[in-house]
């Protein structure tokens, strides 16, 4: 069965300082990863997701991720955080060819404080 | 193009009541998803559709939740005899193609149910 675990519940950094929310999956085949974000009262957002190939994804408003397999992680950086950026930050985790339709399993999500 | 699409947004039930939650997804949109997120956590899997047929309820929580899809388009989650612990953010999802995994779930704005 696949799970997801999330670092931190809360994370805060200042504005213009760098973001890493941290993501750990296992997972019985090779996963499908997703990084989604959610702002109050509004659905989740994919910020990008990693299939295969390149293990460093690139997504939206300056978010990147890495995949190791080695260490079973799917950390998610910003360079520089935006007062904007302060929300709901979830990932997930899919194993494709399991199940009809690749449910996604989610982490428990990281709310991203931002200080001006 | 318009997006996933939940209504009522916010509803209040009595505990015993029955509830109704429906879901408009993407137009075209094969698959269909339903998730339950509960105060502080990450959405949880209820069910799946592809096109009209219901291939996975694994995540239901009792017999008291159905779902349906009857022209595979439009979706209604029922809750029957709700519950205070039903009280959760209902996330409805939807993506183009059948399993293959890599496709992006889109999702809704989500009902919050309160049942009192």
């Amino acid at each position: 069965a696949q799970s997801v675990t999330q670092l931190g519940s809360h994370v805060s950094v200042s504005e213009g300082a760098l973001v890493l929310l941290r993501c750990n999956y296992s997972s019985s085949v090779p996963p499908y990863l997703f990084w989604y974000v959610q702002y109050p009262n509004q659905g989740l957002q994919l910020l990008l997701k990693y299939t295969t190939g390149a293990t460093l994804v690139k997504g939206i408003n300056g978010f990147e991720a890495e995949f190791k397999k080695s260490e079973t992680s799917f950390h998610l950086t910003k360079p520089s955080a935006h007062m904007s950026d302060a929300a709901e930050y979830f990932c997930a985790v899919s194993e494709p060819g399991l199940r009809a339709g690749n449910m996604l399993t989610f982490g428990g999500g990281t709310r991203l404080m931002v200080k001006p | 193009g318009a997006g996933v699409s939940q209504s009522p947004r916010y509803k209040v039930a009595k505990r015993g009541q029955d509830v109704a939650l429906r879901c408009d997804p993407i137009s075209g949109h094969v698959s269909l998803f339903w998730y339950q997120q509960a105060l502080g956590q990450g959405p949880e899997f209820l069910t799946y559709f592809q096109n009209e047929a219901q291939l996975d309820k694994s995540g239901l929580p009792s017999d008291r939740f159905f779902a349906e899809r009857p022209e595979g388009s439009v979706s209604t989650l029922k809750i029957q005899r709700t519950q205070q612990e039903d009280s959760a953010v209902y996330l409805c999802a939807s993506s183009p193609r059948t399993s293959g995994g890599v496709e992006t779930q889109y999702f809704g704005p989500g009902t919050r149910l309160l049942v009192l």
